[in-house]
């Protein structure tokens, strides 16, 4: 079954405590993405990959990191959360040449 | 830049009442159109597309058509279920590869 896996999908944690949240998906697509989402602002786009060690900026990469060592994994590092980067995060994928992005299930932050 | 502008939310129907959802857009050139849609607890996940002027994308009974003259990709169904109660998020792209740009969503309730 196709698919993009987050883990986890819930974390508790405290200000300043490194954390990295993973993405995997088994469709082989070149095209990796973080976003975030926040009431009232809708998704917001924090880093992206066109294919393997290919990452760019998105619209607000501030305070995350992210490495595509394997096509198929993706992982956002918080190196030092803070409580504005409590959200919901998506990863999402697309193959080459396609209009859809694939979503997973979300991972909800809280950063206390 | 580009952007999409959809109407706010929440919007509350009866089972078997009409929807819209409205949504305009602003870009440079001749984006393609999206609407995706969040179930509670889940990703975001592709319902239909438009790729060209005067198109009509449908799924699932929703049906949207990209008017260029109004730079409009309004949601319409004609009978809408319980089961639709979810987050629509209007979105284009300006090629295939290239950026989705999302509006910030509008939440349907149907109440039974």
């Amino acid at each position: 079954e196709a698919q993009v896996t987050q883990n986890p999908r819930y974390l508790i944690t405290v200000t300043g405590k490194k954390l990295t949240v993973t993405c995997s998906q088994n469709m082989n697509h070149e095209y990796m993405s973080w976003y975030r989402q926040d009431p009232g602002l809708g998704l917001r786009q924090i880093y992206y990959s066109m294919n393997v060690e290919v990452t760019d900026k998105g619209d607000v990469p501030e305070g995350y990191k992210v490495s595509r060592k394997e096509k198929r994994n993706f992982p956002l590092i918080l190196e030092s959360p803070s409580p504005n980067q409590t959200s919901l995060y998506f990863c999402a994928t697309q193959t080459q040449g396609s209009y859809e992005q694939y979503f997973g299930p979300g991972t909800r932050l809280t950063v206390t | 830049g580009n952007s999409v502008t959809q109407m706010e939310g929440p919007v509350t129907l009866s089972e078997e009442a009409f929807l819209t959802i409205n949504c305009t857009y602003t870009a440079t050139g001749y984006p393609s159109l999206f609407w995706y849609v969040q179930y509670p607890g889940e990703g975001l996940q592709l319902l239909l597309k438009a790729t060209k002027a005067d198109d009509k994308g449908s799924n699932k009974g929703f049906e949207a058509t990209y008017r260029k003259e109004t730079t409009s990709f309004h949601l319409e169904k004609g009978s809408v279920q319980v089961s639709d109660s979810a987050v629509y998020f209007c979105a284009l792209s300006m090629n295939r590869d290239d950026k989705i740009i999302f509006g910030k969503g509008t939440r349907l309730h149907i109440l039974p």
